[in-house]
């Protein structure tokens, strides 16, 4: 039990399709961020939200949509992906933005 | 621009004896170095850390090395246990916290 959970684990989406991945954090945590995890490929940071508040966005393209409502929860809103777009997106979360960060089980998506 | 590099992608030892995984590294602001181990369908798990402060950091059959001079870190496990087979990931973060990744090794651990 890693104390960070990410739903749904798996996800096919055409590329007409709106859908949204959801990670829910237990460990009290104040940032959570946003990764993706191509094949053969470092994992890339997306997203960081430290106390709800964006605080770093990598250039990320707009069809992704990060939501934070509160510290113990995480959205990614997708909207007319890409088949490159299709990787393993991870979620994790940290105590403070310079503290060790906790991952989720990702979730792995496919996009048509 | 990889600020991470692990360069073998692939490591294969036989159990009892010690892994060695290494990782090089750019950036000299780094100050604070991570690893992670993934098994398949999980997200990373955190592993060891060590602070530029230290040159080693021992928990259990797990050692981080850290030289700075020449900008590389280095797991060492032993014995290996079957169960360590895994992808290890090297991390590194400079003071803002935003950790920058290598590409990962492969570790097999055979009987």
């Amino acid at each position: 039990e890693t104390g960070v959970t990410q739903t749904p684990r798996h996800l096919v989406m055409g590329m007409t399709n709106k859908k949204s991945l959801k990670c829910e954090q237990h460990l009290g945590h104040n940032a959570m961020y946003w990764y993706k995890q191509s094949a053969k490929k470092p994992l890339e940071l997306m997203f960081v939200y430290s106390l709800e508040e964006r605080v770093e966005n990598n250039s990320v393209p707009s069809r992704f949509s990060p939501e934070c409502p509160n510290s113990s929860h995480l959205f990614l809103h997708l909207h007319t992906l890409q088949p490159e777009d299709s990787a393993l997106y991870l979620c994790a979360s940290s105590r403070a933005v310079q503290e060790t960060q906790y991952f989720g089980p990702g979730t792995r998506l496919l996009v048509l | 621009d990889q600020q991470v590099k692990q360069n073998s992608p692939s490591l294969s030892v036989q159990e009892g004896r010690i892994s060695i995984l290494n990782c090089d590294y750019t950036n000299s602001m780094f100050d604070y170095f991570l690893w992670y181990k993934k098994y398949p369908a999980e997200g990373p798990t955190f592993l060891i850390s060590i602070s530029s402060i230290k040159d080693k950091n021992e928990d259990g059959r797990f050692t981080v090395f850290l030289n700075k001079s020449a900008k590389h870190l280095s797991l060492h496990i032993v014995p290996s246990q079957p169960g360590d087979s895994a992808v290890y990931f090297c991390a590194a973060s400079a003071n803002e916290g935003k950790l920058q990744f290598g590409a990962g090794t492969q570790v097999v651990v055979t009987p």
